[in-house]
């Protein structure tokens, strides 16, 4: 069974602190995630990585940034945490696939971690 | 860039009714597509999928889904919802030779007894 565990379920922090959330995965996964999920929008990706110390920005990187030191683990780092930053993070991971297009391997997600930023 | 609308944010259904939730995204060139479900307190975990062949994809908990192509939707179905199915549910895609999905906003079913 592939587990992905995230350091926290709940982590409350002050404006401007540096803030850390961190992912691990178990099954050798060369893709990493993270999302954030808020209510009305879904998830949105805030960065990828698809190899260690590897990184390609999602779709809502600003504010944050990732670490992979190493292929199990994925680093998200609030540099200056924001009250705007508030949300649930998700982390997951996946095989990388391969021939293209028809080929794919299912993300699977972590149990998140609901941040409070106050 | 790809987008992916779910028009239903909210439905509520009594058990034993039938469930249609929307899903239409919008790229034109191959895709691949995703029902995702996160049940109260639980991991987001993948529903059913849909690569090729097919258009009809079954997947667990009595589940299907339809790809459409000429209306770029992949509706989510069930005939008949039970109460254990309340959850929020996540249409995605994915496009091209990558491994970023897209993910819908989101539907929150309530099914009451």
């Amino acid at each position: 069974d592939v587990k992905v565990t995230q350091s926290s379920r709940y982590l409350v922090k002050r404006t401007g602190e540096k803030v850390f959330l961190e992912c691990v995965q178990d099954m050798d996964h060369e893709n990493m995630f993270w999302y954030r999920q808020d209510p009305g929008l879904g998830l949105r990706l805030i960065y990828f990585s698809y190899d260690v110390k590897m990184k390609e920005k999602g779709d809502i990187p600003e504010g944050y940034s990732v670490s992979r030191e190493k292929k199990e683990r994925f680093s998200l780092i609030l540099e200056s945490a924001s009250t705007n930053q508030t949300s649930m993070y998700l982390c997951a991971s996946s095989l990388s696939g391969t021939g293209g297009a028809s080929s794919y391997n299912e993300q699977f997600f972590g149990p998140g971690t609901r941040l409070t930023v106050l | 860039a790809q987008s992916v609308s779910q028009h239903n944010h909210h439905v509520i259904l009594s058990e034993a009714a039938s469930l249609e939730l929307g899903c239409n995204y919008s790229y034109g060139g191959t895709v691949n597509l995703f029902w995702y479900v996160q049940y109260p307190g639980q991991h987001l975990q993948l529903l059913l999928k849909y690569f090729s062949g097919d258009p009809l994809v079954k997947g667990i908990k009595g589940f299907e889904a339809e790809f459409i192509k000429s209306k770029f939707s992949f509706n989510l179905r069930k005939p008949s919802v039970q109460w254990s199915d309340t959850a929020e549910y996540f249409c995605a895609v994915k496009t091209g030779g990558g491994n970023k999905l897209t993910f819908g906003t989101g539907t929150q079913l309530k099914v009451e007894l």
